[in-house]
């Protein structure tokens, strides 16, 4: 069984800042994991994901994540938020067949001036 | 230009009025899915075809049914709404090809039917 949850609903930095959202994540076998943004009234794009090989990935907009196994972590960050990042992110997490992905529950990123 | 379309994009409708959601992708992807979406509880799949002929049931099927008679289309039907369907909805597809670099897999999702049940 796999699952995912992510910790904050509700997210907010200031412009220029650190841009962390965190996800863990549970799978009895070797997990593939993505991350999804959701900008307001749109479906969801793909911004990075995690297979296999090298740990740190990146993605697009600046953004990047890091599998940490022991940890069970795959949080998102990006150095320096624009106002252009206030979305909704999902982590989701998958078996190498890919057939099942599993979502977590969304965290909202907000954007101070 | 490579898309996935869902229409209706908007519906209301009443308690037992059977409703069909159809979701067409025009780039060759053998797997598909159907996902609702509802505050607090992210995404979460309702079936999925991993090619013609072949579906599966995904986290939340009750209610729902699909078929894939061919492999551009993926309709979602809802034989007897209720009002705990009342949800967004999204279709997606998707490939994966593998090679020496690996395997690259990329999903595209339709842009959303937002259905209200009476």
């Amino acid at each position: 069984a796999q699952s995912v949850t992510q910790l904050g609903s509700h997210v907010s930095v200031s412009e220029g800042a650190l841009v962390l959202l965190r996800c863990n994540y549970s799978s009895s076998v070797p997990p593939y994991l993505f991350w999804y943004v959701q900008y307001p009234n749109q479906g969801l794009q793909l911004l990075l994901k995690y297979t296999t090989g090298a740990t740190l990935v990146k993605g697009i907009n600046g953004f990047e994540a890091e599998f940490k196994k022991s940890e069970t972590s795959f949080h998102l960050t990006k150095p320096s938020a624009h106002m252009s990042d206030a979305a909704e992110y999902f982590c989701a997490v998958s078996d190498s067949s890919a057939s099942k992905i599993i979502f977590g529950s969304g965290t909202r990123l907000s954007i101070r001036p | 230009e490579a898309q996935v379309t869902q229409n209706p994009r908007y519906l209301i409708t009443v308690t037992g009025k059977k409703l069909t959601v159809t979701c067409s992708q025009n780039m060759n992807h053998e797997y598909m899915s159907w996902y609702r979406q509802d505050p607090g509880l992210g995404l979460r799949q309702i079936y999925y075809s991993m090619n013609v002929e072949v579906t599966d049931k995904g986290d939340v099927p009750e209610g729902y049914k699909v078929s894939r008679k061919e492999k551009r289309n993926f309709p979602l039907i809802l034989e007897s709404p209720s009002p705990n369907q009342t949800s967004l909805y999204f279709c997606a597809s998707r490939t994966r090809t593998s090679g020496r670099a690996g395997t690259r897999e990329t999903q595209y999702f339709g842009p959303g039917t937002r259905l209200l049940v009476l």
